[in-house]
């Protein structure tokens, strides 16, 4: 049971390269997200799907955008690069949805570096 | 807006000591608060929550946390640390301005167990 499989786990961009970070979990849960981890500042949210076939940006999304391409996938493209940009990327899901409280289920990172 | 404060960088303790990590949430209406913990190079994991009834909640690995409404705090505690226990530790309240399912992190404390 592998849960949430993040690809690549580092990656190292110039300034304008494009990338798209890809995330896909076995867990049949709903919703997916993508965080980026920034150190003294936490997790904040970039994007996030309730379900499949919707996306909504949360609290940092300038940059990216996401697709949810089926159930089980949701990428996060970064278009022009920025070194605003170098962070570590988590993707999480969960199997709540609307009014529910489950946990979510990380992924293990990837580690993203714009020079 | 809703959110979470962790007052302090970095804990450090003796193995075997009590231990606590503080968290204070600002939230309007009822808090659905939660404490996730993070080891080197791996994604988050969920260690417990609290959404109604008892104010001493238990988790995964022994950990509890006490919600106190009064005080608008939701502090992590285990009895006896162990060094396996230091980690990266992330309190987070559910944003109620949607009825979506998104949580807003703190910025979390490191815990330092030492032998």
């Amino acid at each position: 049971n592998a849960g949430v499989t993040q690809t690549p786990k580092f990656q190292v961009l110039k300034t304008g390269q494009s990338m798209t970070l890809q995330c896909a979990q076995d867990m049949n849960h709903n919703s997916m997200y993508w965080y980026r981890q920034d150190p003294g500042m936490g997790l904040r949210l970039i994007y996030y799907s309730a379900s499949e076939g919707t996306t909504d940006k949360g609290e940092v999304p300038n940059g990216y955008n996401v697709s949810r391409l089926n159930k089980r996938e949701f990428s996060l493209r970064l278009e022009s690069a920025a070194p605003s940009q170098t962070s570590v990327y988590f993707c999480a899901s969960s199997g709540g949805g609307f009014g529910r409280n489950s946990p979510l289920h990380f992924g293990n990172g990837t580690r993203l570096t714009v020079t | 807006a809703q959110s979470v404060a962790q007052p302090e960088d970095q804990v450090n303790v003796a193995e075997g000591n009590p231990l606590t990590v503080k968290c204070t949430y600002s939230v309007s209406g009822n808090p659905y608060l939660f404490w996730y913990v993070q080891y080197p190079n791996r994604g988050l994991q969920f260690l417990l929550k609290y959404i109604t009834g008892d104010n001493l909640v238990k988790g995964s690995y022994g950990f509890e946390a006490e919600f106190n409404k009064s005080q608008t705090s939701f502090h992590l505690k285990k009895p006896s640390a162990l060094v396996s226990d230091s980690a990266l530790y992330f309190c987070a309240v559910r944003d109620m301005n949607t009825g979506f399912q998104k949580l807003v992190f703190g910025t979390g404390t490191r815990l330092l167990v030492s032998p």
